[in-house]
């Protein structure tokens, strides 16, 4: 099992539609959440990040954290055709800066 | 405030040489982290520096190796270059103060090996 899985896609949505991204992770001393947005040839950049138990929302993002089950969530309201970009999970312990990413999630949103 | 640099963007090199790629980190970051990406295998931890030490080591052979230096830049090194190591190499730089702070990542060395 992956320490972190995420549905590898692609995803393809329209126009103002909301995009989920999924993402699980198998290491419960788990404290720290990240998304990271890659658009293709550039590096990785930060959306969110996210440390508790439920919501937590910037502009068009929300993200989703539910430690007991293990499993945390990117939703993208009124998506844009700058929003598609590949998505990449993050998941860092406790006071260790290592972080474990998922292979992302490849979102593609149509005009 | 300059965002994390890398030197050189892209690098060519044949099998069984070596390389170094150079990582300079947001002015006041002390943490610096090496994360190299492949399709097959995405986006890998190699090492993170702290402090001029190595804190946390991934899953990698020892032909690759870091440093960092007192003004926190950091290079990584790979000797006896194999076709695999063909990759995009980031370094990504934190204040790494607490576990909740973001790493920030620079724009990577796109290293070909032939």
């Amino acid at each position: 099992q992956k320490e972190v899985e995420q549905n590898s896609g692609p995803l393809s949505v329209p126009e103002g539609a909301i995009a989920s991204l999924n993402c699980t992770y198998s290491d419960r001393g788990s404290q720290s959440f990240f998304w990271y947005r890659q658009y293709s040839g550039k590096s990785p950049e930060l959306i969110m990040s996210i440390y508790s138990n439920g919501d937590k929302e910037d502009g068009r993002f929300t993200a989703q954290l539910n430690k007991a089950s293990q499993y945390v969530s990117l939703l993208i309201r009124d998506s844009q055709p700058s929003d598609s970009a590949t998505y990449l999970c993050a998941v860092k312990r406790n006071n260790n800066n290592d972080m474990r990413f998922g292979a992302g999630t490849r979102l593609t949103v149509k005009p | 405030k300059a965002g994390v640099t890398q030197t050189p963007r892209y690098l060519i090199k044949t099998r069984g040489q070596q390389v170094t790629l150079s990582c300079s980190p947001i002015s006041g970051h002390r943490s610096v982290s090496w994360y190299q990406q492949t399709p097959g295998q995405g986006l890998q931890f190699l090492f993170e520096y702290f402090s001029e030490t190595q804190r946390n080591k991934g899953n990698f052979p020892g032909r690759f190796s870091g440093r960092q230096f007192s003004n926190s830049r950091s290079e990584m090194n790979v000797s006896t270059l194999e076709l695999g190591d063909s990759a995009l190499y980031l370094c990504a730089s934190s204040l790494a103060r607490f576990s909740t702070d973001t790493q920030y990542f620079g724009p990577g060395t796109r290293l070909t090996v032939l």
